[in-house]
């Protein structure tokens, strides 16, 4: 089976902070990891994948195996950074991503 | 840039009754999925679909549902008797196969009362 945590629903800080949203994974094999962005009112985009180990607008996540985690994590929060995350999994011999629960990120000014 | 697009945005029908949502995936993709999710919760898998056939269905994916490819580029989600619970935004995404990124569609809000 394949699970994904987010352990946060929500997730304030103010403008200029750091970021890490959480996330943990359960699956026995080799995954692929993505983070998805929901903005308000706006459909699911993918925000970037580990495979592809690339920053989208200032955003980074690491896969760590040996922690099943892939936190996703900015230096400097901006005020447009606020919207929903969903970290999501792909495991290999599954035609489907698993979602997480969702952290909603809210960026004070 | 293309997208996966679904109608309608917003669907209000009364328990009991059949609905159809509707997606046009990106054109040259193979693979097609419904995902809902119900207000306050995380998006939920339902079906993919390759080659004609349902490839994988979750437990939520019962006897109520279907899915159908009816021509190029149409791609359904059918809910034969809706009940309360089936309200929630329903989400169709395509991809290539070719990578694991899937494209979702803006979503279709279904209500019913």
């Amino acid at each position: 089976a394949q699970r994904v945590t987010q352990p946060e629903k929500l997730l304030s800080v103010f403008k200029g902070a750091p970021v890490e949203l959480k996330c943990n994974y359960s699956y026995s094999g080799s995954p692929e990891l993505f983070w998805y962005v929901q903005y308000s009112r706006q459909r699911l985009q993918l925000l970037l994948r580990h495979i592809s180990r690339e920053s989208i607008k200032g955003f980074t996540a690491d896969l760590n195996k040996g922690e099943t985690s892939f936190h996703l994590k900015k230096p400097f929060a901006q005020e447009e950074d606020s919207a929903m995350y969903y970290c999501a999994l792909w495991g290999r011999g599954y035609q489907k991503v698993t979602f997480g629960t969702g952290t909603k990120l809210q960026v004070i000014p | 840039e293309p997208e996966v697009t679904q109608t309608p945005s917003h669907q209000v029908t009364q328990m009991g009754q059949e609905v159809i949502l509707r997606c046009v995936p990106i054109s040259n993709h193979l693979y097609f999925y419904w995902y809902r999710q119900i207000l306050g919760q995380k998006v939920e898998f339902l079906v993919s679909f390759y080659n004609n056939e349902i490839s994988e269905k979750s437990e939520i994916f019962d006897d109520q549902f279907s899915v159908e490819r009816p021509d190029g580029s149409n791609f359904t989600l059918k809910i034969r008797s809706t009940k309360l619970e089936d309200s929630a935004m329903y989400f169709c995404a395509s991809g290539t196969g070719q990578s694991t990124e899937a494209f979702f569609g803006q979503g279709t809000r279904l209500t019913v009362v």
